[in-house]
């Protein structure tokens, strides 16, 4: 078991590119989610995936930020026209689903992938 | 909307002091409590939980009790190292089948321990 893997872990990129970042879970486990950190600030929610579908997403995405889980795997995250706001540290986390019976399903972080819009 | 706030640093202990990080919380019904922290280069991992009122969660040295009546979940260790020195984030969430949905989390707290 290697964790929870993001990539790239480093990302730097011009205003108005698009950037992907790919978040591969923990093998079996069903949820996944996304989280943003500012300088400073503790993680906030973006979006979570049962398997492949995507079953509720924060205030903070944006029309600009698009995630999929196709195969109920890994998970993209899409930020499409960057801006100078949306530089922070996205995290992945990962948790196993109701089948494996745990009295409560821990979510997983993985190291994330910094982003730095200029 | 639920909130948590905690207690701001950075803090700074020398070894073996005692440590207190303060976390209060704000949401309508009864929510999980969750310390994580963070070690230098490293993701987020949790440090212990709590689930319902009068709960003590404990791990590693450090404990932290959940406590209705003052909304708080309150971090302390008596003895800390110099290995204990990182980010610590309070958060909270509602469980559905066991499994957390959204956490949310305080601003964290920067502890450095001197040897």
């Amino acid at each position: 078991d290697t964790g929870v893997s993001q990539n790239p872990r480093h990302k730097i990129t011009k205003r108005g590119q698009n950037v992907t970042f790919r978040c591969d879970p923990i093998s079996e486990h069903n949820r996944l989610y996304w989280y943003r950190q500012t300088l400073g600030q503790g993680p906030e929610f973006l979006t979570y995936f049962q398997n492949e579908a995507q079953l509720e997403k924060s205030r903070l995405l944006s029309d600009r930020f698009s995630a999929e889980r196709p195969k109920g795997s890994f998970s993209t995250l899409e930020i499409q026209r960057t801006e100078q706001g949306d530089s922070a540290m996205y995290l992945c986390a990962s948790s196993p689903g109701r089948e494996l019976r745990s009295s409560y399903n821990e979510q997983f972080f993985g190291p994330g992938t910094r982003l730095t819009v200029l | 909307g639920d909130s948590v706030t905690q207690m701001e640093g950075p803090v700074t202990l020398s070894e073996e002091a005692f440590l207190t990080i303060n976390c209060t919380y704000t949401a309508t019904g009864y929510p999980s409590l969750f310390w994580y922290v963070q070690y230098p280069g490293e993701g987020l991992q949790l440090l212990l939980k709590a689930t319902k009122a009068d709960d003590k969660g404990s791990n590693k040295g450090f404990e932290a009790t959940y406590r209705k009546e003052t909304t708080s979940f309150h971090l302390e260790k008596g003895s800390v190292q110099v290995s204990d020195s990182a980010v610590y984030f309070c958060a909270l969430s509602f469980l559905s089948s066991g499994s957390a949905r959204q956490l949310t989390f305080g601003s964290g707290t920067q502890l450095t321990v001197l040897p």
